[in-house]
């Protein structure tokens, strides 16, 4: 079980917006920044928001991501089939002195 | 462009030793630190160890501590994963990443294809 949640799975139709919820606690989320990754079917993980809120250069501005707390939030706006992925946050952990992943988010587009 | 590519992804029984490479290309290797991630088949990501930008500072997920060794040859362009006494659930796509800083953890803003190790007698 991860330290960061996410939920499996979520859903939405293209056009729409989805957002995808990652709860962390005090050591982690709560005092480092986050970070999301984008994972393509059969595709090696690339970085789709880095220091809790900001887009590296490429990534479309479809993509937002926000932080309050222990928890953050990846939003993805004018969802398109291309969207179907997986989305893992993960922040480092001062208590266990690594970096840890949320469980991952698998986004279907209906 | 940045590239990284990992090599040295075989079938080894438990109990084994591996070494793992990535080659580097198109960035300054020496100024940012370096990590190694991986993903169990049809599992999440965990990170597995990470370097500075120098090897001076590292670390190690609890999971493979004492039994992995990270290294770096700035010479070389190279990031390297030394794998001892593996497990079956060392079975995983090992995947390098560039840190977006010079320290050895953080985010990790480019990855390589990943090499496959697969752990089994």
């Amino acid at each position: 079980q991860s330290v960061l949640t996410q939920p499996p799975s979520v859903s939405e139709a293209p056009r729409q917006k989805v957002t995808i919820s990652c709860s962390g606690g005090s050591s982690n989320i709560g005092s480092n920044a986050v970070s999301w990754y984008q994972q393509l079917p059969g595709k090696a993980p690339t970085l789709l928001i880095y220091y809790d809120d900001l887009l590296p250069s490429g990534v479309s501005d479809r993509f937002s991501a926000s932080k309050s707390g222990t928890s953050a939030s990846l939003a993805i706006s004018g969802l398109q089939s291309e969207d179907e992925a997986d989305y893992y946050c993960a922040a480092w952990d001062d208590s266990l002195n690594v970096v840890i992943f949320g469980g991952g988010t698998k986004l279907t587009v209906l | 462009e940045v590239h990284l590519v990992e090599s040295g992804g075989r079938v080894i029984r438990p109990g084994g030793s591996l070494r793992l490479s990535c080659a580097t290309s198109g960035f300054t290797f020496d100024h940012y630190g370096m990590s190694w991630v991986r993903q169990a088949p049809g599992k999440g990501l965990e990170w597995v160890s990470g370097i500075d930008w120098n090897g001076g500072s590292t670390g190690y997920a609890d999971s493979v501590k004492g039994r992995f060794t990270i290294s770096r040859d700035n010479a070389k362009d190279s990031l390297y994963l030394q794998m001892h006494r593996l497990r079956d659930e060392d079975t995983a796509f090992y995947y390098c990443a560039r840190v977006i800083t010079s320290g050895w953890f953080g985010t990790a803003d480019y990855w390589g294809q990943g090499t496959l190790v697969t752990v089994s007698s």
